[in-house]
C-alpha cells in the first residue's frame, strides 16, 4: 500500500529537548512538507522540499529544522528554541503543483 | 499574499438535513488551486476535491456538491443528506497553480451531525 507513515503517533518530551519526528512516504512523490496544526486553527507550514537535499522555509520555520537526504524521507526536528512546541504535526507529499496534496496520520507532540 | 477565511468555527444538523460550508479566498494570482479536505477524529487529512480557477462548473460527488464562484471568491461546500459519518473538520485551501504547491489554508470549519 503506497501512502505516507509518521512514527511515533503521540511523543510526550521535557522542556529544553530537541525531538524528532518521522515522515516517510512511498509514493515516489518529489515534494515533501511539514504542517503544524493548533487546536481550532488552521495548518500553518513549516519547511517544504521540492527535492532531495533541497529544502525551504515555511511560515513559521523558527524553532524547527529539518533535512531531505532521501526522496522518501523527511524528518522534522523540534529544537529547544521552539518556544510552543506541544502541537499537532503533519506530514504531506505531492506529485507536482498539479496535484493534490496527500497527508500522513500526524504526530501529537506534548512538551512539559 | 493568499488568504483563505471559514467564518463559521462550528456548524451542528440533525442527521439527514443539507449543510452548506463556507470558503472566501483572496489572492493576487489570476491562476490557482482551491481544495477541500476533511479531518476526521483521527486526524488525517482527507482530499475531497481540487478545483483550477479556470473551471468554474459546479461538481457533485455524491451527496457532495461544490459551488465556485470566481466573482465573489467562493468555493462553498454542500452535503446534502447528512450522516453521522459527516462529522469532521473541513478545511479550504488555496495553493499557487506554479511554483512550491504550498497550501494556504483556512482555520477549518468543525461540523458535528446530530443523530
Amino acid at each position: 500500500d503506497g501512502g505516507i507513515t509518521q512514527s511515533p503517533k503521540y511523543l510526550f518530551r521535557k522542556e529544553g529537548q530537541n525531538v524528532t519526528l518521522s515522515c516517510e512516504q512511498n509514493l515516489n512523490h518529489d515534494a515533501m512538507y511539514w504542517y503544524r496544526q493548533d487546536p481550532g486553527q488552521g495548518l500553518r507550514l513549516i519547511y517544504y522540499s521540492q527535492i532531495v537535499n533541497d529544502f525551504q522555509k515555511g511560515d513559521i520555520a523558527e524553532g524547527y529544522s529539518v533535512s531531505r537526504e532521501k526522496k522518501e524521507s523527511f524528518p522534522l526536528t523540534v529544537t529547544s528554541a521552539q518556544k510552543n512546541p506541544t502541537a499537532f504535526y503533519l506530514c504531506a507529499s505531492t506529485q507536482g503543483s498539479s496535484y493534490e496534496q496527500y497527508f500522513g496520520p500526524g504526530t501529537r507532540l506534548t512538551v512539559t | 499574499a493568499q488568504k483563505v477565511t471559514q467564518a463559521q468555527t462550528e456548524i451542528s444538523v440533525v442527521e439527514k438535513e443539507d449543510v452548506t460550508l463556507d470558503c472566501v479566498y483572496e489572492t493576487r494570482d489570476t491562476t490557482y488551486y482551491l481544495f477541500w479536505y476533511k479531518q476526521p477524529p483521527s486526524g488525517e487529512l482527507v482530499f475531497l476535491i481540487r478545483r483550477n480557477s479556470f473551471d468554474e462548473q459546479n461538481e457533485i460527488s455524491g451527496r457532495y456538491s461544490w459551488n465556485f464562484q470566481k466573482s465573489t471568491s467562493s468555493f462553498n461546500f454542500t452535503i446534502t443528506a447528512s450522516q453521522v459519518v459527516d462529522s469532521a473538520v473541513y478545511f479550504c485551501a488555496l495553493s499557487a497553480w506554479f511554483g512550491n504547491e504550498k497550501l494556504t489554508f483556512g482555520t477549518g470549519t468543525r461540523l458535528t451531525i446530530i443523530p
